[in-house]
């Protein structure tokens, strides 16, 4: 059975400063997204990494993959109290072919930036 | 907003009610999904349907019964609940593994409370 962890659940930090969410997962996977939930609403897709060493940057979010240790990282970078949210992860193992995806999300790491 | 749109945004049943979610998209998407969200945890998949067949059905109870009736529209149906069924229960369509680098993109839910 696929688990997905992050670490850590909760993060309290002050605009300005930089800081990294983790990812692990246990089973080998072709891909790994990153989702966004603000309370209340939906999840918001970040990205998508594909492959060994990928890596995607959008505004203050930087996305990294290491699929040999099964990790994947968010940096945060000048964290701004817009950011505040719950990041999951979500990992598909690739076990499927019938043109779906089945993915497991991690714990979730509820992050608050502090003004 | 999203495109994927969730009707009704809240629902309070009883546990004797029947009542139906329904979810569409007009994206092409192949692929369509339910999950069920608790408070503070991450998703969980219940459904996938594939090409408007069923391909993923998560060991759920038979009080929620998936309809995909076309390739825009997915419905759960809702029968006897129990108040432990209380979530957010989340659409997500995507274009499945062909695209891989397409996200699965979420609905912004129905919020359901079983009395």
């Amino acid at each position: 059975e696929l688990k997905v962890e992050q670490n850590p659940l909760f993060l309290s930090m002050q605009e300005g400063k930089n800081y990294t969410i983790y990812c692990n997962y246990s089973t080998t996977s072709d891909r790994l997204y990153w989702y966004r939930q603000d309370p209340g609403k939906s999840l918001e897709s970040l990205f998508v990494l594909l492959s060994n060493g990928a890596v995607k940057q959008e505004g203050r979010l930087m996305a990294s993959l290491d699929t040999k240790a099964r990790l994947s990282t968010l940096h945060i970078t000048a964290a701004v109290h817009d950011l505040s949210a719950t990041y999951f992860c979500a990992v598909d193992p690739g076990l499927f072919n019938f043109g779906n995806e089945k993915l497991t999300f991690g714990t979730g790491t509820r992050l608050t930036i502090i003004p | 907003d999203t495109e994927v749109t969730q009707t009704p945004k809240h629902l309070v049943m009883g546990m004797t009610n029947k009542k139906s979610l329904k979810c569409e998209q007009h994206m092409g998407h192949r692929a369509m999904y339910w999950y069920k969200q608790k408070a503070k945890k991450p998703p969980e998949l219940m459904f996938v349907y594939s090409y408007e067949k069923l391909s993923i059905n998560e060991s759920v109870p038979s009080r929620f019964s998936p309809e995909c009736p076309n390739s825009s529209l997915l419905n759960l149906h809702l029968h006897a609940l129990q108040p432990e069924d209380s979530a957010l229960y989340l659409c997500a369509s995507s274009q499945g593994r062909i695209r891989k680098n397409q996200p699965q993109h979420f609905g912004d839910g129905t919020r359901l409370s079983i009395l």
